[in-house]
């Protein structure tokens, strides 16, 4: 069976640079979520959207910002990127009749030096 | 505030053991519950997700889960542990009823599985 696809699943950036990460969810999912996991942490909400829409919002730095797209995918833009920003990052999808059962992207690996 | 709790920071059992894993959650009304099974640097995986109904489910790989209600509680067992079960173990709840609510997860808990 598709599961969501993430890319890349490993970036190398230096400190003030700028990332993109890609999430694919399974089709027919509508729902896109962005999570943040830091070293030894668990993970944390950042922003999800519904139908193109963004539907809530978590703890995410005005640094960062993201949106769905007409085909579902979901990109998350990280500007000006700090040491702290160093974590996994996953994307999980959903729908709507799915009761809330989220599946998840194995993750990009962003670490800034 | 909308918490998660697993007392247990770190467990260590021998293969063929049986494993417990605690989750105390504090919310509003009684929320979605979920354990989630993470290998190192890999994604997320869903093992168990209580709703409503019976209070004992199942779930992949062996594993199953209670829900108390009263204890605010959603304990994670599995009779016999096998080394692969080896992995972080993360307990979250979301809104009920709500399809597009965030998961917020628990601290975690680390298995460790002695052969």
């Amino acid at each position: 069976a598709a599961g969501v696809i993430q890319s890349p699943r490993h970036l190398i950036k230096e400190k003030r640079e700028t990332a993109t990460l890609k999430c694919y969810p399974i089709p027919r999912h509508d729902t896109v979520y962005w999570y943040q996991q830091g070293p030894g942490q668990d993970p944390q909400f950042l922003i999800s959207f519904y139908e193109k829409m963004q539907s809530d919002k978590g703890s995410i730095p005005d640094r960062f910002s993201a949106q769905q797209f007409s085909d579902y995918h979901s990109e998350l833009n990280m500007s000006s990127l700090e040491l702290g920003d160093s974590a996994l990052y996953f994307c999980a999808s959903s729908t709507r009749t799915g009761n809330n059962e989220q599946f998840f992207g194995p993750g990009t690996r962003l670490t800034v030096l | 505030a909308q918490s998660v709790t697993q007392p247990d920071i770190h467990i260590t059992v021998s293969e063929g053991a049986s494993l417990e894993l605690r989750c105390n959650y504090s919310y509003g009304a009684t929320p979605y519950l979920f354990w989630y099974v993470q290998s190192p640097g890999q994604g997320l995986q869903l093992l168990l997700k209580y709703f409503s109904g019976d209070t004992l489910v199942q779930g992949i790989k062996g594993f199953e889960a209670e829900f108390k209600r009263s204890q605010s509680s959603f304990k994670q067992r599995k009779p016999s542990v096998h080394w692969s079960d080896a992995a972080e173990y993360f307990c979250a709840v979301a809104k009920p009823g709500y399809n597009t609510d965030k998961l917020i997860f628990g601290t975690g808990t680390r298995l460790q599985v002695f052969p």
